[in-house]
């Protein structure tokens, strides 16, 4: 069964340290998310991604973020400059279609970001 | 934003035990999933189930969207079921999910 994949799967990084976190979504889908869960809280949405531009982007998602489809196949997260509160887990998903209906989302198995 | 709220918070099972978990939401929704967040942070996806419902071995869902709950049961716990589950829920018209904070299972050997 396709699944969506994510590496790394933990991330070690000093304050202020740019990290990318990469994905690789089911191939033929079409629309892509990051979302983020800091340790003991529920799973947040950051940002949403299709035809290769952010469709929409939660609070949380500023100016140190970015997202990127470089190729066919990769879907990353970067976070430009590295805090403290920025450590959580990180999860990407992918859905089949881009639109607003009654489609699944399929969740990889996170990257887990440790800033010190 | 739509609000969802999961209940009970936690729940202790001896093995072998029923549960029911529970989801409200505060607004139509076109998709409803349950995950099991494993001890390693993994989400592990449940059930996809907008409306109706679906069995999967000793777990089943129902989702009834027009009065905007979906029920997750647990048969015959096992320890393995021990963690947390998570319902999320796309509003009508919206292309992200949004989390329910949570139910916390324990089961006990």
């Amino acid at each position: 069964e396709p699944e969506v994949t994510q590496t790394p799967s933990h991330q070690v990084t000093q304050m202020g340290q740019e990290v990318i976190l990469r994905c690789v979504p089911i191939s033929n889908h079409l629309y892509f998310y990051w979302y983020r869960q800091i340790l003991g809280q529920k799973v947040e949405f950051l940002v949403s991604f299709y035809n290769n531009e952010i469709s929409e982007k939660s609070e949380i998602f500023d100016d140190q973020f970015s997202v990127e489809r470089p190729d066919g196949s990769n879907f990353t997260l970067k976070i430009r400059s590295t805090k403290l509160e920025d450590s959580a887990m990180y999860f990407c998903a992918s859905k089949l279609q881009p639109g607003a209906g009654p489609y699944e989302q399929y969740f990889g198995p996170g990257t887990r970001l440790t800033v010190t | 934003g739509i609000q969802v709220e999961q209940s009970p918070p936690d729940l202790i099972l001896q093995e072998g035990a029923n549960s029911t978990l529970r989801c409200n939401f505060s607004d139509s929704v076109n998709n409803l999933q349950w995950f099991h967040q494993n001890p390693w942070g993994q989400l592990i996806n449940l059930f996809y189930i907008p409306s109706g419902t679906k069995q999967n071995g000793r777990l089943s869902a129902t989702t009834v969207a027009t009065e905007r709950y979906s029920l997750l049961y647990i048969s015959s716990s096992q320890t393995t079921d021990s963690g947390v589950y998570f319902c999320a829920v796309v509003r009508s018209n919206d292309y992200k999910l949004s989390f329910g904070a949570g139910t916390t299972v324990t089961v006990r050997a």
